[in-house]
């Protein structure tokens, strides 16, 4: 069965430095995996995806994502991190039916 | 540019009561889903359609029933409410099973 875990429920960063937020995935077969944000009271907003190919991925607010597969990892990166990304951020990887089974979210809180 | 679109944003219910989640999307998609998000739970998958005519359970699909009205159409129904279901609702879409899910804005619903 595929499954996702999310290392870390909150991390706490200052403004302009930068941040991982960690993924680990569980899969025997071919994986897709996600990431996406959530902004307080909102819905989720694809930031970046693997399907295939290169290993390192970018996405939108200048996040970026390395998938490792000896590692079973998909931990997502920004170099430098701004107040307006303090959001959630669920890790999810797709099943072959297509639905999405989530992580349970790392909660990124930007400190001035 | 509505995308997916969930009624009603917020509700409360007491228990016993039964209602309806409805959603619809504009993007002529095939594929749609409810997910419900409980704090540090994640996102977990209810019920989804694969396709028009088609519903499948997900992890957590007891209490809740779904139909997929039509293409654009799949609504989420709780045919008598229990405080284990006060949650967020989400509903989402994709153009196929390999596809980006699309997510709407969210349905805060609470059983009292």
């Amino acid at each position: 069965a595929q499954s996702v875990t999310q290392l870390d429920s909150q991390v706490p960063v200052f403004e302009e430095a930068p941040v991982e937020l960690r993924c680990n995935y569980s899969s025997s077969v071919s994986v897709y995996l996600f990431w996406y944000v959530q902004y307080p009271n909102q819905g989720l907003q694809l930031l970046l995806k693997y399907l295939s190919g290169s290993t390192l991925v970018k996405g939108i607010n200048g996040f970026e994502a390395e998938f490792n597969k000896s590692q079973t990892s998909f931990h997502l990166r920004k170099p430098s991190v701004h107040i307006s990304d303090t959001a959630e951020y669920f890790c999810a990887v797709r099943r072959s039916q297509g639905n999405l089974i989530f992580g349970k979210g790392t909660k990124l809180s930007v400190k001035p | 540019n509505a995308g997916v679109t969930q009624t009603p944003k917020f509700q409360v219910l007491k228990t016993g009561q039964s209602m309806t989640l409805q959603c619809a999307q504009d993007m002529n998609h095939n594929s749609m889903y409810w997910y419900r998000q409980d704090p540090g739970m994640g996102l977990r998958l209810i019920y989804y359609s694969a396709s028009e005519g088609t519903t499948d359970k997900g992890e957590v699909p007891n209490g809740y029933n779904v139909s997929r009205l039509n293409k654009r159409e799949f609504s989420l129904r709780l045919e008598s409410a229990a405080p284990s279901q006060t949650s967020v609702y989400f509903c989402a879409s994709s153009l196929s099973v390999r596809d980006t899910i699309y997510f709407g804005e969210g349905s805060w619903l609470t059983v009292v």
